[in-house]
């Protein structure tokens, strides 16, 4: 199956830093992106869907400007964290669906786990 | 508006015996894909089945099976022979086609006990 990855997998940042956390597919191309954070033992909610060559939708209640997504190429999509906080903590996850195949199934990346001290 | 509801925070089951996960959901899409996906300790989520509304027949993928009852919105999903390799959080999920915006429930920890 196509393969997604993430990375860093874990990123510990002192607060006011900024983090970028990469989103790949590994062998397809993905015209469409997608972010979701997770609290602990909660489900993934959806922050952002990320349009390659374009601007990225973002989820009702999330800040654009805290949460910078780039879709530069169809195979890389790019989340930035800026001047994150504590309450910023979270595991974040990336999904993609292959282009052009149109079979609803999307393709998790591993996570990537943000502590912010 | 897509909601998705797992009833179930938890559930248990004994090695090799059957389980039943169970969820509804709520879609304003006409045509939409129903999803269970599993999360295990590594957090990396995986799709077990997935179920286009458009066709009556339940989606089978060897011992994972769904009860796709479309006028009830409800979509269980079924584990055969459970293994302990299947302990994880699973999540029910619906996208409209098209959309790409996939919404889940807040998931069903399942522990199997040797």
């Amino acid at each position: 199956g196509a393969v997604v990855s993430q990375h860093p997998s874990r990123v510990i940042c002192k607060s006011g830093t900024s983090v970028k956390i990469e989103c790949r597919s590994l062998d397809f191309q993905a015209t469409t992106m997608f972010w979701y954070r997770q609290f602990p033992k909660q489900s993934l909610m959806l922050m952002a869907t990320s349009n390659e060559g374009s601007k990225a939708t973002y989820e009702q209640g999330v800040e654009k400007d805290k949460f910078l997504i780039n879709h530069a190429s169809l195979t890389l999509s790019t989340l930035t964290v800026t001047s994150a906080h504590p309450e910023d903590s979270s595991f974040y996850i990336c999904s993609a669906e292959e282009g052009g195949r149109n079979t609803g199934e999307l393709f998790f990346g591993e996570g990537s786990r943000l502590t912010v001290l | 508006a897509q909601t998705v509801t797992q009833s179930q925070p938890e559930m248990s089951v004994q090695e090799a015996e059957t389980v039943t996960l169970s969820c509804t959901y709520d879609t304003s899409e006409s045509d939409y894909y129903l999803f269970w996906y599993k999360q295990p300790p590594s957090r990396q989520m995986i799709l077990v089945i997935r179920q286009e509304a458009y066709k009556q027949q339940n989606a089978t993928e060897n011992r994972f099976s769904v009860n796709f009852q479309k006028a009830a919105k409800s979509f269980s999903l079924k584990i055969s022979d459970s293994q302990l390799g299947d302990a994880a959080m699973y999540f029910c999920g619906t996208m409209g086609r098209g959309s790409e915006k996939l919404v889940f429930g807040k998931g069903t920890k399942l522990t199997v006990n040797p």
